[in-house]
């Protein structure tokens, strides 16, 4: 069973403060991770990806990957109310399969 | 990235009846899309992968019989949700591929809710 665990938080930030959401994966042999933001009554928005150990930067998002601890989070910098979200986190092992989990809440408060 | 789009946006019903969901690629050709429910307050899970010209792929747990898969073209893949019950009543979402591989995109939803 390929497992994907998040906080649910809700996790709340000061406007302009850095959230940080965090993931782990049980599948050591996972290759791909994603990062999703989903706004309420929406559909998932693709917002990060990241292949490798490391950090990835894109802008106010930060990915990090540390496959040894099977660990993936995403750091929002300078974050804004319209971050306001549900952030789901995404593994894959073939490409074809994505395994979610069950998302992260976050409210930046104004 | 890749374009989907999905029609329609929502839908009620009554029970019993039968419900088309369809999902459109608007940028480029997708051999494969994915069709994921969404209950509220959890995540995604993915019913099937849909494959064009072939029979689609069903997850451990969802009917083939009830949730109908047809991806009779490259842009277009359709979702029939069959005597559709209240329990049925979720958010699906078809997603594809982007042209990298590696990623998914997802259709902007349609919300089912069966009377």
């Amino acid at each position: 069973q390929k497992e994907v665990e998040q906080n649910s938080g809700p996790l709340s930030v000061p406007e302009g403060a850095i959230a940080s959401l965090n993931c782990t994966y049980s599948d050591r042999g996972s290759q791909s991770f994603f990062w999703y933001r989903q706004y309420s009554g929406k559909s998932p928005e693709l917002i990060m990806s990241i292949y490798s150990n490391g950090d990835k930067e894109d802008g106010r998002f930060t990915a990090q990957l540390n496959k040894a601890s099977q660990y993936v989070s995403l750091l929002i910098r300078d974050s804004q109310p319209s971050d306001s979200a549900t952030y789901l986190c995404a593994v894959s092992y073939t490409g074809n399969q994505f395994y979610f989990g069950t998302g992260t809440s976050l409210t930046v408060i104004p | 990235g890749a374009v989907v789009s999905q029609h329609p946006s929502w839908v009620i019903c009554k029970s019993g009846t039968s419900v088309k969901i369809e999902c459109r690629s608007l940028d480029f050709q997708a051999t494969t899309m994915f069709w994921y429910r969404q209950f509220p307050k959890q995540s995604l899970m993915l019913m099937a992968t849909s494959n064009e010209g072939s029979k689609a792929t069903y997850e451990q747990g969802v009917e083939k019989d009830k949730f109908l898969i047809n991806h009779a073209s490259l842009t277009l893949s359709t979702l029939t949700v069959t005597s559709a019950h209240p329990e049925d009543s979720s958010f699906y979402i078809c997603s594809q591929r982007g042209l990298a591989g590696n990623e998914q995109f997802f259709g902007p939803g349609t919300r089912l809710t069966v009377l």
